[in-house]
C-alpha cells in the first residue's frame, strides 16, 4: 500500500485530455514538492514535471502539473499514441525522519 | 548528456549480500548540489527509495532498511556502490540508480529530486 495513491489505470483517445491524480497527506504532498515521471516498458523513468508544475526543457507543453492541498495532478492534453506508458508521482515525506515516497503508478492506455 | 547504468548479479541466494554498482557519466559527484540515489521496484509494486549519497559525502538511508544498506561513492571512477545485506526473497526487485539535483533556493534532502535514471537491473532472490 503506497503512502501516496494513484489510480492504477487511465485511458483516452487521441487528441483528448486526461488527468492522473496523486493523493497524499499533509506530511508529504501538503508540505513538499511533487514530481511526475513517465516510464515506458523496459526503459528508464523520465522526468516530466518538477516542483509541482515546472517542465524540464524538452518536455512538451502538452504535459502539465498542478497541486492543491494534499493532492496533485498530471494532465496530458492532445493525447498521442506515444503517451501510452506508466506514470508515477514522487514526493518527499516528513514522516519517519524523512524519505521519498512514490505513487503506485498509473498505466495510461491510448485507445 | 547524463547517463547512469546499474550492474550486479541477477540472482542472489537468501542471506547473501547484494552489491550493485551504478556507473555514470556526464556529471561529477563532487559538484555542489548533486547526488546519486538507489531505488527499487518489486514486481507489480511501487518504487521504494533506498539510499542517497550527496556531493559532499553526506548519506541518507530509508529508515526501515537502514541497518542493511551501505552506499559509497568512487568519484574518480564515476561509480556509486550499494550493498544490501541479508537478502530475502521479498527483496526481489528491479534496482535503479538515479541522478539527483538540488532545486534552486532550497536546502536539505527534500530539495533534491531525481532528474535522470538508469534503466534498472532485475535482482531475484532465490535459493
Amino acid at each position: 500500500q503506497s503512502v501516496v495513491t494513484q489510480p492504477p489505470s487511465a485511458s483516452g483517445t487521441p487528441g483528448q485530455r486526461v488527468t492522473i491524480s496523486c493523493s497524499g497527506s499533509s506530511s508529504n504532498i501538503g508540505s513538499n514538492y511533487v514530481y511526475w515521471y513517465q516510464q515506458l516498458p523496459g526503459t528508464a523513468p523520465k522526468l516530466l514535471i518538477y516542483r509541482n508544475d515546472q517542465r524540464p526543457s524538452g518536455v512538451p507543453d502538452r504535459f502539465s502539473g498542478s497541486k492543491s492541498s494534499t493532492s496533485a495532478s498530471l494532465a496530458i492534453s492532445g493525447l498521442r499514441s506515444e503517451d501510452e506508458a506508466d506514470y508515477f508521482c514522487a514526493v518527499w515525506t516528513d514522516s519517519l525522519s524523512g524519505r521519498w515516497v512514490f505513487g503506485g503508478g498509473t498505466k495510461l492506455t491510448v485507445l | 548528456q547524463i547517463t547512469l547504468k546499474e550492474s550486479g548479479p541477477t540472482l542472489v541466494k537468501p542471506t547473501q549480500t547484494l552489491t550493485l554498482t551504478c556507473t555514470f557519466s556526464g556529471f561529477s559527484l563532487s559538484t555542489d548540489g548533486v547526488g546519486v540515489a538507489w531505488l527499487r521496484q518489486p514486481p507489480g509494486k511501487a518504487l521504494e527509495w533506498l539510499a542517497i549519497i550527496y556531493w559532499d559525502g553526506d548519506k541518507r538511508y530509508s529508515p526501515p532498511l537502514k541497518s542493511r544498506l551501505t552506499i559509497t561513492k568512487d568519484t574518480s571512477e564515476h561509480q556509486v556502490v550499494l550493498t544490501v545485506t541479508n537478502m530475502d526473497p521479498v527483496d526481489t526487485a528491479t534496482y535503479f540508480c538515479a541522478h539527483m539535483l538540488r532545486g534552486p533556493g532550497c536546502g536539505g534532502s527534500r530539495c533534491y529530486y531525481y532528474d535522470y535514471w538508469g534503466q534498472g537491473t532485475l535482482v531475484t532472490v532465490s535459493s
